[in-house]
């Protein structure tokens, strides 16, 4: 069954860093897309990235990018120089070839010191 | 565009009491979805639709029903509301193989 797992509920960063948010995932299908979300304290879902099992770049996004390593099954999000307004729920999922659905992880909470 | 609707943004119900939550999308997609985020958890789905007239269980259907009769708008009906079903409620709409886009919420609390 296809699975997505996120081991960090918590972060906590200082600002202006650099931060990796985990995400590794369990599929037999070759064909499958990974995406992440960010759910602020407001409440709304955000869609940030995506990356497809067969790209051959990593997926970039502003400041946003997704570290795919297929081989480990897993996809994370890198978020260059963070800011105050990054302080949010993260939400990785997935959805492989054939689905209508996504699967999400649990979900890390990201917390941006000044 | 509006994007995803949802109504009522908060909604407060007695045991055993019925609702039904509402969602439209002007975006023309085919895909559409609700799912329920319980407090500190991601989210899971109660039901999907691939289209007007044709409907899926998801992972957590029961307690749940759905009907899609336009591509337009796809409502989640609760028969007989149980404590066990307040949540935060999303539904989201997009097409096979792009990113869902999520409508602002229904809170729901029963009591």
């Amino acid at each position: 069954a296809q699975k997505i797992t996120q081991t960090q509920p918590g972060m906590f960063v200082q600002e202006k860093e650099a931060v990796t948010l985990d995400c590794t995932y369990d599929t037999s299908d070759p064909s499958y897309g990974l995406f992440w979300y960010k759910q602020p304290s407001s409440g709304e879902m955000i869609f940030l990235i995506y990356q497809g099992s067969y790209d051959q770049q990593n997926a970039t996004e502003g400041r946003y990018s997704l570290n795919f390593q297929k081989a480990r099954k897993s996809a994370n999000l890198v978020i260059s120089a963070s800011q105050l307004g990054d302080s949010a729920m993260y939400f990785c999922a997935m959805r492989w070839r054939g689905a209508q659905k996504l699967v999400f992880g649990q979900g890390t909470r990201l917390t941006i010191n000044p | 565009n509006a994007g995803v609707t949802q109504t009522p943004k908060f909604r407060i119900l007695k045991i055993g009491q019925s609702m039904t939550l509402q969602c439209t999308q002007d975006m023309n997609h085919n895909y559409m979805y609700w799912y329920r985020q319980d407090p500190g958890m991601g989210l899971k789905l109660i039901y999907y639709s691939v289209g007007a007239g044709i409907t899926d269980k998801g992972e957590v259907p029961n307690g749940y029903n759905v009907s899609r009769s336009t591509t337009e708008d796809f409502p989640l009906r609760l028969e007989l509301a149980a404590p066990s079903q307040t949540s935060v409620y999303f539904c989201a709409s997009g097409t096979l193989y792009n990113e869902q886009f999520f409508g602002p919420g229904t809170r729901l609390t029963v009591l």
